[in-house]
């Protein structure tokens, strides 16, 4: 079993929908987590970056980790046909050495306009 | 902040050629990653540097690959008697020292071996 499960989709919507992309995670040391944007022929790109459970904002972003249930979202809100992209969730543990990232397949997202 | 700096952006060689990739870190972080990411699938972890110390190998890194990063600074990636099946973006990303510090990646450099 992976760390990180990621579904690969791909995934198409309208413009202007509400996109919702997620990952599970095996490990339950995991504590951090990140969203990465992957634009094609360029690495990946920070969006959102999170601590154990909850909810976090920024703009029409909004990610949210379920610890109990070991899944996190990424959800957004208003999509642009700029959004279309790779969506990549990753995890790691609570330590300040070594390699502790892992990350899913990747979703890729397509908005029509 | 200028980001991660990766050259070459594409590399094409011929199988049985060595190849050097470099990465130039975010200037104030100390830890740099090399990942290789093929196609469909998510980057995946080579080697690890903190300051000018490997710490860390995957087993992907094979004999034919390795990581330098002399000065604690810029890294370089080489590998030696390249094979078609090393196709792929090699991604370097920095972090800095503090522990919720995330990944910042490069744009990569995509090797095509023919």
């Amino acid at each position: 079993q992976k760390e990180v499960e990621q579904d690969p989709g791909p995934l198409s919507v309208p413009e202007g929908a509400i996109v919702s992309l997620n990952c599970t995670y095996s490990n339950s040391a995991f504590q951090y987590f990140m969203w990465y944007r992957q634009y094609s022929r360029k690495g990946p790109e920070l969006l959102m970056y999170t601590y154990s459970s909850g909810n976090k904002e920024d703009g029409r972003f909004t990610a949210q980790v379920d610890k109990s249930s070991k899944y996190i979202s990424l959800f957004i809100r208003d999509s642009q046909p700029s959004d279309s992209a790779t969506y990549l969730c990753a995890s790691r543990a609570n330590s300040n050495t070594g390699n502790q990232f892992y990350f899913g397949t990747g979703t890729s997202l397509t908005v029509i306009p | 902040d200028t980001g991660v700096s990766q050259d070459p952006r594409h590399k094409i060689t011929k199988r049985g050629q060595n190849v050097t990739f470099r990465c130039d870190p975010i200037s104030e972080h100390n830890r740099l990653y090399w990942y290789r990411q093929t196609l469909g699938q998510g980057p995946e972890f080579l080697t690890y540097f903190q300051n000018e110390a490997q710490l860390e190998k995957s087993r992907l890194l094979s004999d034919r690959f390795s990581a330098e990063r002399p000065k604690g600074s810029f890294s370089t990636l080489e590998i030696q008697r390249t094979e078609q099946g090393d196709s792929a973006m090699y991604l370097c990303a920095s972090r800095g020292g503090g522990v919720n510090s995330p990944l910042h990646f490069g744009n990569g450099t995509r090797l095509t071996v023919t």
